[in-house]
């Protein structure tokens, strides 16, 4: 069955960075394209980026404005989320979603557990 | 950017009653480009419905979705209590992908 792993959050200071990695199992990871999506404490679900199944082309919500990254190694089967200069307000649950399809931004049909990132002094 | 609605912000039913979801958009959307998510508290969202009516799989058919243009609906019938959760609804098919502010269904 499909599992999404996500790990690499923690505690980190304001303006610090953390890279998430979310390790998939249960199918052919290269055929399909993937999202991070983040949801703050006590709030609603936030897209935050897709990167298509050959990692040659990402998307990005308007807020992102160049500090996240979205990547992926298919011989690792692992999809990542490098986020720089890090604010409070990007504490949140990160979760990494399969998406249905390869190339377009779709609806995700399964997801990670996600990893807490918590951004503070 | 398409921003997406829900209302009510809350929904206080029952067990057997039935839940009516609404989600508006604010610009005209194919209804093949609408999902539904429900999110149980401490777990990750799983998915309801794609292209406005069509449930994923494993999903009974007390949930069912409809609508067009610029509203929808997510229609669960006879609620049963692990139906008692957050809803989210959802555009796709286009960046950014955006989630509307949810409903929660509770007692």
């Amino acid at each position: 069955q499909v599992q999404l792993v996500e790990s690499g959050g923690g505690v980190v200071q304001p303006g610090g960075s953390l890279k998430l990695s979310c390790t998939a199992s249960g199918f052919t990871f290269k055929n399909f394209g993937m999202h991070w999506v983040r949801q703050a404490p006590g709030g609603g679900l936030e897209w935050v980026a897709f990167v298509r199944n050959d990692g040659t082309k990402q998307f990005y919500a308007d807020f992102v404005k160049g500090r996240l990254s979205i990547s992926r190694d298919n011989s690792k089967d692992t999809l990542y989320l490098q986020i720089n200069n890090l604010r409070p307000e990007d504490t949140a649950v990160y979760y990494c979603a399969k998406d249905f399809t390869a190339t377009v931004v779709y609806y995700s049909d399964h997801w990670g557990r996600g990893t807490l990132v918590t951004v503070s002094s | 950017d398409i921003v997406l609605t829900q209302s009510p912000g809350t929904l206080s039913l029952s067990p057997g009653e039935r839940a009516t979801l609404s989600c508006r958009t604010s610009q005209t959307i194919s209804s093949y480009y609408l999902a539904w998510y429900q999110q149980k508290p401490g777990q990750p969202p799983s998915l309801l419905i794609y292209g406005a009516s069509s449930r994923a799989s494993g999903i009974p058919d007390r949930f069912s979705g409809s609508g067009s243009g610029t509203e929808f609906t997510l229609t669960i019938n006879r609620l049963e209590p692990e139906d008692f959760a957050v809803y989210y609804c959802q555009h796709y098919g286009r960046s950014p992908a955006t989630f509307g502010p949810g409903t929660k269904v509770d007692f």
